[in-house]
């Protein structure tokens, strides 16, 4: 079985300043994890992606997100937040099934909303 | 490379008529998906697919049916339109392992 919990349904922070969108996960096996951006009204987005290469990824937009399996974790950050960041964000889990073949089942998060500030 | 295409982009139903939202994928990918979004809700899986001929339920399956008699095509129908059918719908395809899912643009429906 697999679930995501999105710490935050809404952040706020000013333009200029770092940005932390928290999630953690549950897999039974190895675990395949995005994030997901969408603005108003507009379709899904891949920020980034987790594939067991390395812990530390790096995204489109200057995101990046750390895996850390001990604390079953997989947070977002950027150093200094964009006007155009304001959208909501979706950190997104799937089964590997431990040996690189997926289950297919692709669980999402609630979202996070994340406002910025001038 | 169209992608994963979804038909019609917005739809207002009567309760109780039944329609399809049609996906077409040319990437080849085995898995797709249906979701369905709901305010604060995050996305909800309705149905997916692993391959032509294979479905199986998600989270929120009832009021709709699937098929995948192709690769490419993977057809959701919503028989008696409800209120709570309300949603955002997406659909999306992927291969198996760790590759990327693929979206589209999201099918508007509201049921009236």
């Amino acid at each position: 079985a697999q679930s995501v919990t999105q710490l935050d349904s809404h952040v706020s922070v000013s333009e200029g300043t770092p940005v932390l969108l928290r999630c953690n996960y549950s897999s039974s096996y190895s675990p395949s994890l995005f994030w997901y951006v969408q603005h108003p009204n507009k379709g899904l987005q891949l920020l980034l992606k987790y594939t067991s290469a390395a812990t530390l990824v790096k995204g489109i937009n200057g995101f990046e997100a750390e895996f850390k399996k001990s604390e079953t974790s997989f947070h977002l950050t950027k150093p200094s937040a964009h006007m155009s960041d304001a959208a909501e964000y979706f950190c997104v889990v799937s089964d590997t099934g431990g040996g690189g073949t997926s289950y297919g089942k692709l669980t999402f998060g609630q979202g996070t909303i994340l406002t910025v500030h001038p | 490379n169209a992608g994963v295409t979804q038909t019609p982009k917005f739809r207002i139903l009567k309760i109780g008529q039944s329609m399809t939202l049609q996906c077409t994928q040319d990437m080849n990918h085995n898995y797709m998906y249906w979701y369905r979004q709901d305010p604060g809700m995050g996305l909800k899986l309705i149905y997916y697919s692993v391959g032509a001929g294979i479905t199986d339920k998600g989270e929120v399956p009832n009021g709709y049916n699937v098929s995948r008699s192709t690769t490419e095509d993977f057809p959701l129908r919503l028989e008696l339109a409800a209120p709570s059918q309300t949603s955002v719908y997406f659909c999306a395809s992927r291969t198996g392992g760790w590759n990327t899912i693929y979206f589209g643009e999201g099918s508007w429906l509201t049921v009236v």
